[in-house]
């Protein structure tokens, strides 16, 4: 089962850009990295995810090294309602979809 | 659509009594997951399901029991609550057609036992 690693917290300024780290090196080449976020206490939600390719949407971006044992989330434009708990998650490719989370990235975003 | 839903919000067991924590949707999703977060902590996940009728064990189910009959439903069950059980429940839902496999998540539910 691939696992994650990230780093405990981060602070980020307000408007700059976010960039959150994941090292998930024992990755195997069906499994796609997605990320999560948890505001507080409330249910996480879906960020993006990606296989192989780089992509974006509305939220973020996500980088995968071409070996794809790490990944890059990028939040372009910090805002103080971005300060959350982030998650980034190997999904499994064995048909059932489990996630198995980590502790996440505590990212403070700052006036 | 209102999503993943769950009731009760908060409750306050005692040692060896016994509750469901309930959890629907209507996005008419195939898989359902339960997961428990302890404090500072990520998601647990206790047992999952992929259709009705279907459930299977996640990392920690000891404990907690399901089931599955309608594809909306999927209940949580307590027996002999313990205070090893103090948690927040987080029920949610995915697709399991192609594509993205985005699970949706419902608010939680918060269980203490003393």
């Amino acid at each position: 089962d691939a696992k994650t690693t990230q780093p405990p917290s981060m602070d980020c300024a307000e408007g700059r850009a976010a960039n959150l780290p994941c090292n998930h090196s024992t990755i195997s080449g069906n499994e796609y990295v997605y990320w999560y976020r948890q505001i507080h206490s409330q249910g996480p939600q879906y960020i993006i995810h990606g296989l192989k390719n780089n992509e974006t949407n509305e939220m973020a971006s996500l980088i995968i090294t071409e070996d794809r044992k790490s990944s890059t989330l990028i939040l372009p434009h910090a805002t103080l309602r971005d300060t959350a708990v982030y998650y980034c998650i190997v999904r499994f490719a064995s048909g059932t979809y489990k996630y198995i989370f980590g502790t996440g990235t505590r990212l403070k975003v700052l006036a | 659509n209102a999503g993943v839903t769950q009731t009760p919000k908060f409750r306050i067991l005692k040692i060896g009594q016994s509750m469901t924590l309930q959890c629907a949707q209507d996005m008419n999703h195939n898989y359902m997951y339960w997961y428990r977060q302890d404090p500072g902590m990520g998601l647990k996940l206790i047992y999952y399901s992929v259709g009705a009728g279907i459930t299977d064990k996640g990392e920690v189910p000891n404990g907690y029991n399901v089931s599955r009959s309608t594809t909306e439903d999927f209940p949580l069950r307590l027996e002999l609550a313990a205070p090893s059980q103090t948690s927040v429940y987080f029920c949610a839902s995915s697709y399991s057609g192609r594509g993205n496999y985005e699970q949706y998540f419902g608010p939680g539910t918060r269980l203490t036992v003393t």
